[in-house]
């Protein structure tokens, strides 16, 4: 079974400059992460898609940042204009259903470095 | 508010020994706890899950216990290997809302050969 891929793996771009990201989840799996993990803290969950709508987008600064799933299957994140503090990894994940019980993959992250 | 804190935040250790990391949490509201590994450009591998009603699970060299009541978990690993030289994060599922992860912050793990 392939794993979530995300691409690009690297990106480094100027302050004020824009960015996207690129999620392909588990085929079948309903659910949809967007987490960023700034250097030596733990992911934070961005938002979460059920199929392609919105259960939960809390903790997306909504000002810059956007995402979309289209179809319920791969999404794409984009930051608008970048500013250095959303130098980060971010990860994808998936998982079957929404839920607690669900066990969520994670994809290898795209590691982006604003200058 | 759940606050997730690990300690410690590094830990440098000889290949063979056994090993204790912690986890701890604000909110004993939980629905489950899980603990991840994550390898270096690499995202994250689930390891172990325990329900809220769980005292423990094991895996292998891995057993993570559950003490909801002091808001604390611990993952015990047998007989380090090089090999477990990682990042380990612990999750706590909150049981409101959209059941989100509350990550920790990590320990960053390495075995010595």
């Amino acid at each position: 079974e392939a794993g979530v891929a995300q691409s690009p793996r690297y990106k480094i771009i100027e302050k004020r400059q824009s960015v996207a990201f690129w999620c392909n989840p588990i085929s079948g799996h309903a659910t949809l992460y967007w987490y960023q993990q700034i250097l030596g803290q733990g992911p934070k969950l961005l938002i979460q898609f059920q199929n392609n709508g919105v259960v939960d987008d809390s903790q997306l600064p909504k000002d810059r940042f956007s995402a979309e799933r289209l179809k319920g299957v791969d999404s794409t994140l984009k930051i608008q204009p970048a500013k250095l503090e959303d130098s980060a990894v971010y990860l994808c994940a998936s998982s079957p259903r929404a839920g607690a019980g669900e066990t969520q993959y994670f994809g290898p992250g795209t590691r982006l470095l604003v200058l | 508010k759940q606050e997730v804190t690990q300690i410690p935040a590094a830990l440098s250790v000889p290949e063979g020994e056994n090993l204790v990391l912690n986890c701890s949490f604000t909110d004993s509201a939980i629905y489950n706890l899980q603990w991840f590994r994550q390898d270096p450009g690499k995202g994250l591998t689930s390891l172990l899950l325990i329900q809220s009603s769980q005292r423990e699970q094991t895996s292998g060299r891995l057993n993570a216990s559950l003490d909801k009541s002091s808001g604390r978990s611990t993952l015990y690993i047998a007989a380090s290997q090089p090999g477990d030289s990682a990042t380990y994060l612990c999750a706590v599922r909150t049981t409101s809302g959209t059941y989100k992860y509350i990550f920790g912050t990590g320990t960053r793990l390495k075995v010595l050969a």
